[in-house]
């Protein structure tokens, strides 16, 4: 099983900061087969990310994926109010398919 | 507008059983496949299990195999979750996901419900 570790646990930024996340996994995710999803209390997850840096129909073009092998990133360029809530990264690659434990972004 | 709303869940006994629904609307829920994810308390998201557009296969994480079933029926537009022997950890948010493309299983999730918290107690 491919674990994901994400970091920091928790970013605190200010709106207009840059935000980098960190998806780091155990064993090289094949095919870039990387998704990132944004969780707000109370509302649906959304995907934001899929294919390590494929934009989903939706996501502002702040948001902007890299990586390939072990390493991923996720990066807001400018971030907005609305950005602050907890990201995860999912990868699918292997079975079983498994996710990160969250990063945290909240308000500075 | 597409859509995927969870019910029936709630506060069930350990060893108790509690079925999940989720209704879909706006897309053609037939042609796509579907996943259950859950989230515990404090804790990240799980992958639960996966059923075919055609129900024609399905897969369930080792975690609540033999337990868990995924099922739909494609009338009615909902998929279901099936739990039985319910422990205390499986105290959580449970979503239902869609893959992104039709007829195919890609293995990540473009919709999402807002999901059904689930409570393992006595």
């Amino acid at each position: 099983e491919i674990v994901l570790t994400q970091s920091p646990g928790t970013l605190s930024l200010s709106p207009g900061e840059r935000a980098t996340l960190s998806c780091r996994a155990s064993q090289s995710v094949g095919s870039s087969y990387l998704a990132w999803y944004q969780l707000k209390p109370g509302q649906a997850p959304r995907l934001l990310i899929y294919g390590a840096s494929s934009r989903a129909t939706g996501t502002p073009d702040r948001f902007s994926g890299s990586g390939s092998g072990t390493d991923f990133t996720l990066t807001i360029s400018r971030l907005e109010p609305e950005d602050f809530a907890v990201y995860y990264c999912q990868q699918y690659g292997s079975s079983p398919i498994t996710f990160g434990q969250g990063t945290r972004l909240e308000i500075k | 507008q597409m859509q995927l709303v969870e019910s029936g869940g709630g506060v069930v006994q350990p060893g108790r059983s509690l079925r999940l629904s989720c209704a879909a609307s706006g897309f053609t829920f037939s042609t796509y496949g579907m996943h259950w994810v859950r989230q515990a308390p404090g804790k990240g998201l799980e992958w639960l299990a996966v059923i075919w557009y055609d129900g024609s296969n399905k897969y369930h994480a080792d975690s609540v195999k033999g337990r868990f079933t995924i099922s739909r029926d494609n009338s009615r537009n909902t998929l279901y979750l099936q739990m039985n022997s319910l422990r205390a950890e499986d105290t959580a948010v449970y979503y239902c996901a869609r893959e992104p493309k039709a007829a195919l299983i890609n293995w990540y999730f473009d919709l999402w419900g807002r999901g059904s918290l689930v409570t393992v107690s006595s």
